[in-house]
């Protein structure tokens, strides 16, 4: 039973493509994030989305974008990929809106190589 | 510079050990202090959560502490097993607007 999933687990592709990670929840929860770990193993926010609201990281370049086909699924879609976008990208997902006191929960992790 | 700090960097203890990690953090305004347990090829796992009145927060072999004067935490392991071997992340929850600032990380190994 595996509360936050995505896929695939690894991403290898050629710079300049288009990509997409696939999170799902199967926690009933109402928000859920996209996280980028970098090489020196920093977690930063991209973005945190519930059915009412989408936060983006002012840092996130527009190449990336959320998609949200209902309220279990949040996809990140990646366009014209670089090489500085290699990372392990986590999806997350959490009862309420505000990261109050609230757990949040973390898929396993897409680990993206960009060549 | 990053709002918060964790120290040491990595650590490697004996198995039945205890240890303790440091998180020293800058975010104001305070809202709470996580610390996540992260194994290799995994996602995050939360370990305690505390706010600004919360001291001590105890979760199983797993104690954090939390001074807000001096705007520092700690995360004591007691009696280490194997599986305690991962990276332990100190979280800071801004107040104003819940921006989650994240530490680097101490990367625990425990060796039998």
């Amino acid at each position: 039973d595996t509360a936050v999933s995505q896929t695939p687990k690894y991403l290898v592709t050629q710079m300049g493509n288009d990509k997409s990670i696939k999170c799902e929840q199967n926690l009933g929860h109402d928000t859920m994030y996209w996280y980028k770990q970098d090489s020196k193993k920093f977690l930063k926010i991209m973005f945190s989305y519930n059915n009412k609201e989408l936060i983006i990281n002012e840092t996130v370049p527009n190449r990336f974008s959320p998609k949200s086909p209902d309220k279990a699924h949040l996809n990140l879609h990646i366009n014209s990929l670089e090489l500085g976008d290699s990372a392990v990208y986590f999806c997350a997902s959490s009862q309420v809106a505000a990261v109050g006191l609230e757990t949040q929960y973390f898929g396993p992790g897409t680990r993206l190589l960009v060549l | 510079k990053n709002q918060v700090e964790q120290s040491p960097q990595s650590l490697i203890i004996l198995e039945g050990k205890n240890c303790t990690l440091q998180c020293n953090y800058t975010v104001s305004p305070f809202s709470n202090l996580r610390w996540y347990k992260q194994d290799t090829g995994r996602g995050p796992v939360s370990l305690t959560i505390m706010t600004f009145s919360e001291n001590t927060k105890s979760n199983g072999r797993y104690t954090a502490t939390l001074d807000a004067d001096t705007k520092q935490s700690s995360l004591h392991i007691t009696a280490s097993q194997l599986s305690d071997s991962a990276s332990y992340i100190c979280v800071v929850i801004e107040g104003n607007n819940n921006d989650m600032r994240f530490g680097a990380g101490t990367r625990l190994t425990v060796k039998p």
